[in-house]
């Protein structure tokens, strides 16, 4: 068990460049979720998937932003002509869903700085 | 929508000490889990304590237990003899019992600070 594994940890662009995170799960678990945590506050649901079913998005989600899950193994992150505003950590988390005690296990997050 | 209040945003604690975290919340719902997540300079989440809200008994995991008040919407984080290891953001957070996806909602937060 190597843990939840996120890439990069850090990442600048310029305003209305787009972005790419990558998030790596722990190995044979079923479900993935994306949270955004801004300077100051929790994290907040984004999404997440069931394998490689994309089950729910949050009204965070604008349309710049798109999330996969290929194979249902790792999953991406894609922001497309970023905004100041999407300055943020970008946290994944992986979960073995069997019964309701499901247990998250979060990555280390993605930081992202938008100039 | 479910809330979740942290009204302490730094709190600070003496080596061996005890310290407890205040966390409230607003539902409407009689259904759900509440649960204390660490997070330290590292930045990954780490879950601390789960209780789940049809439970009376109050949660404990060895150092860390809670004070669950259903009624007064209150679940606060008792830390007993503190540890320098300690020292990191810790965040309450909420699920509904509704849905089987775990999206929680967070609290804002608060940093525990650890001295010699």
């Amino acid at each position: 068990d190597t843990g939840v594994s996120q890439d990069p940890r850090h990442k600048i662009t310029k305003r209305g460049q787009n972005v790419t995170f990558r998030c790596d799960p722990i190995s044979e678990h079923n479900r993935l979720y994306w949270y955004r945590q801004t300077l100051g506050q929790g994290p907040e649901f984004l999404t997440y998937f069931q394998n490689e079913a994309q089950l729910e998005k949050s009204r965070l989600l604008s349309d710049r932003f798109s999330a996969e899950r290929p194979k249902g193994s790792f999953s991406t992150l894609e922001i497309q002509r970023t905004e100041q505003g999407d300055s943020a950590m970008y946290l994944c988390a992986s979960s073995l869903r069997v019964t309701t005690n499901e247990k998250l296990f979060f990555g280390s997050g993605t930081q992202l700085s938008v100039l | 929508a479910q809330t979740v209040t942290q009204s302490q945003p730094e709190m600070s604690v003496q080596e061996a000490e005890t310290v407890t975290l205040s966390c409230t919340y607003d539902t409407s719902e009689s259904d759900y889990y509440l649960f204390w997540y660490k997070q330290p300079p590292s930045r990954q989440m780490i879950l601390v304590i789960r209780q789940e809200a049809y439970k009376q008994q109050n949660a404990t995991e060895n150092r860390f237990s809670v004070n669950f008040q259903k009624a007064a919407k209150s679940f606060s984080l008792k830390i007993s003899d503190s540890q320098l290891g300690d020292a990191a953001m810790y965040f309450c957070a909420y699920r509904s019992a509704t849905g089987t996806a775990s999206k929680l909602t967070f609290g804002t937060g608060t940093r525990l600070q650890v001295t010699l």
